[in-house]
């Protein structure tokens, strides 16, 4: 079964406007890491949030951590028709080392 | 240098053949990881390998799935008398180490499409 659960599963805003996808997931992480897969391809990394860190930023991407409530949210600002994918949160759990994966978000970015 | 390569990028094979796909890592990393990527889907992971350490194999479906890397190189997954709801992409990743917090770094991906 997945542990991460992206919200909304599509999403589709006009270029400039910002883009804000959540993650939810079960365990004790050591990490939280977002991904992203253009279509036919496979998967970037995009940024990491240790389980000690609360926000973290990365030109216009913006990663919150709340591990109270196991969520996660990735905030890209001033989108562009570029930022067009999948987007993918996955989970380092502290009782291994395989890197989970949720079902993931559609950005649609119209120019 | 290069990133992690996957050979071949696109197999049609007929019900009950075997296949094999192959993974060239990025050099210097450990860490290999198998996922699987049904249509519109997230990834299933398979397997993992890190060094020489035994892998872990709790993520294939059956046992018609297996896998082999040598060393710390090239990594084969096969899969034995191929069944339709096996056609997915099958992606490969590898990372500079085991720890929790070095990225993995993947593929384009083999789609399988069992016929």
């Amino acid at each position: 079964s997945q542990q991460g659960e992206e919200d909304p599963q599509a999403l589709s805003i006009q270029e400039g406007e910002n883009a804000t996808m959540n993650c939810s997931y079960k365990t004790s992480i050591n990490n939280l890491q977002w991904y992203r897969q253009n279509s036919g391809r496979g998967l970037v990394h995009l940024i990491l949030i240790r389980s000690n860190e609360r926000e973290k930023h990365s030109g216009r991407l913006r990663v919150t951590l709340d591990t109270s409530k196991k969520s996660s949210s990735l905030l890209i600002t001033a989108s562009r028709a570029a930022d067009t994918a999948s987007y993918f949160c996955a989970t380092r759990e502290t009782s291994g080392s395989r890197l989970t994966f949720g079902e993931g978000t559609q950005l649609t970015v119209n120019p | 240098g290069a990133g992690v390569s996957q050979s071949p990028s696109n197999k049609v094979t007929e019900k009950g053949k075997d296949v094999e796909l192959r993974c060239d890592p990025i050099s210097g990393h450990t860490a290999l990881y198998w996922y699987r990527q049904r249509l519109g889907q997230g990834l299933e992971f398979l397997i993992y390998f890190q060094g020489n350490s035994a892998p872990d194999k709790s993520g294939l479906p059956s046992d018609r799935f297996s896998a082999e890397r040598t060393g710390e190189s090239v990594s084969t997954l096969t899969i034995q008398r191929t069944q339709q709801e096996d056609s997915a992409v099958y992606l490969c990743a590898s990372s500079l180490d085991a720890s929790y917090n070095s990225p993995l770094h993947f593929g384009n991906g083999t789609r399988l499409t069992v016929t």
